[in-house]
């Protein structure tokens, strides 16, 4: 199993440029997440998806699409980049609870990241 | 909303000595999960351990182990016997339910960096 995989893994754009960035993973989990990670901030929950077809909105959601293509795949999608987006962009995936906090662990994986740099 | 506090931006330890790092939260709901995550050079985000805010006995795994404090809100690492490889930033986070379908909503720290001193 590759668990979850990212690409590109490292990218520059210039302001106003559109990208999308990809993200898989083959562990057959239904959640997907995008986080971003800046200095001295710790990671921020973008956009999670909890199963194929549905998306929702984390903390950090403007200036960002989300499209959970298939149980597999989870992009995220810049339309007009800024130079606040330049950052470190991580995906994750982790099976669906039971829906009761003492149903199990249902541990986030993640996978290596995507470097964005915006200029 | 919840809140993770790592107020150690950067700890050191002399190879095959005891760390701990700190970490408090800040929630209004009893049951919930904490992790620590370790990120190497590599920024890959690796699970170390993690505890149910249920359980009362603290998690160990290896030479990995947490003090729970759940009246106190902390939740501390300790890794005894430190390692070159354990050099790394290490965040505290913790989970809460975002929807109905049962999803995880991590909420991490700001991350303490981790020297090993050989």
């Amino acid at each position: 199993n590759a668990g979850v995989t990212q690409t590109p893994k490292f990218q520059v754009l210039k302001t106003g440029q559109s990208m999308t960035l990809q993200c898989a993973q083959d562990m057959n989990h239904n959640s997907m997440y995008w986080y971003r990670q800046d200095p001295g901030m710790g990671l921020r929950l973008i956009y999670y998806s909890a199963s194929e077809g549905t998306t929702d909105k984390g903390e950090v959601p403007n200036g960002y699409n989300v499209s959970r293509l298939n149980k597999r795949e989870f992009s995220l999608r810049l339309e007009s980049a800024a130079p606040s987006q330049t950052s470190v962009y991580f995906c994750a995936s982790s099976r669906r609870s039971s829906g009761s906090l003492t149903g199990g662990w249902e541990t986030q994986y993640f996978g290596p990241g995507t470097r964005l740099l915006v200029l | 909303a919840q809140t993770v506090t790592q107020s150690q931006p950067e700890m050191s330890v002399q190879e095959a000595e005891t760390v701990t790092l700190s970490c408090t939260y800040d929630t209004s709901e009893s049951d919930y999960y904490l992790f620590w995550y370790k990120q190497p050079p590599s920024r890959q985000m690796i699970l170390v351990i993690r505890q149910e805010a249920y359980k009362q006995q603290n998690a160990t795994e290896n030479r990995f182990s947490v003090n729970f404090q759940k009246a106190a809100k902390s939740f501390s690492l300790k890794i005894s016997d430190s390692q070159l490889g354990d050099a790394a930033m290490y965040f505290c986070a913790y989970r809460s339910l975002i929807s109905n379908f049962g999803n995880e909503k991590l909420t991490f720290g700001t991350g303490t960096r981790l020297t090993i001193i050989p």
